[in-house]
């Protein structure tokens, strides 16, 4: 299957700062890449649809001042989360997709301190 | 709009029984529908998937069957093994939004020697 990378796969960072969040697809281009939030124990729920050089759909409730996703390249997306906050502290997990199907990178345990 | 609702957990099982998580859905049109399973601290994994009315995805010793008539997508193992202990995500793909994945609030087994 294909293969998306994800970096880092933890963080940990002070309250305030903002951290930023890689998705790559290392062996297909994808054309929509997809942002997910998952709290302990509950299940994934997607925060925003990204296509490659436009801006990003971002689901109700989200905020997209501070969660700012680029897609500049179609195997590249970017989560900036900003001016972090222990409310922000989650597993954010990215998918590429280039077809009907979408491939998964490793998740990204955030943690604000 | 699209939903996915599947059986609270956790589920308790000792080896070698056998395993349904139900799973039903609510969508317009002709969803995909999928199972992923994630282990402790890791991402998700593809385990089966199924496309259209009356399709059976299997892998694994996992299978499912997607029935229109009945809404429903679930989960099966004749057998299950203490590594199988993991949680269990149905989800969907709304029709014609390729990639895009709903998920279900995730069902966790645990196997006992």
């Amino acid at each position: 299957g294909a293969v998306v990378s994800q970096h880092p796969s933890w963080v940990i960072c002070k309250s305030g700062t903002s951290v930023k969040i890689e998705c790559r697809s290392l062996d297909f281009q994808a054309t929509t890449m997809f942002w997910y939030r998952q709290f302990p124990k509950q299940s994934l729920m997607l925060m925003a649809t990204s296509n490659e050089g436009s801006k990003a759909t971002y689901e109700q409730g989200v905020e997209k001042d501070k969660f700012l996703i680029n897609h500049a390249s179609l195997t590249l997306s970017t989560l900036t989360v900003t001016s972090a906050h222990p409310e922000d502290s989650s597993f954010y997990i990215c998918s590429a997709s280039g077809s009907l199907w979408a491939f998964f990178g490793q998740g990204t345990r955030l943690t604000v301190v | 709009g699209d939903s996915v609702t599947q059986m609270e957990g956790p589920v308790t099982l000792s080896e070698e029984a056998f395993l349904t998580i139900n799973c039903t859905y609510t969508a317009t049109g002709y969803p995909s529908l999928f199972w992923y399973v994630q282990y402790p601290g890791e991402g998700l994994q593809l385990l089966l998937k199924a496309t259209k009315a009356d399709d059976k995805g299997s892998n694994k010793g996992f299978e499912a069957t997607y029935r229109k008539e009945t809404t429903s997508f679930h989960l099966e193992k004749g057998s299950v093994q203490v590594s199988d202990s993991a949680v269990y995500f149905c989800a969907l793909t709304p029709y014609n939004q390729g990639g895009k994945l709903i998920f279900g609030q995730g069902t966790e087994l645990s196997v006992k020697p």
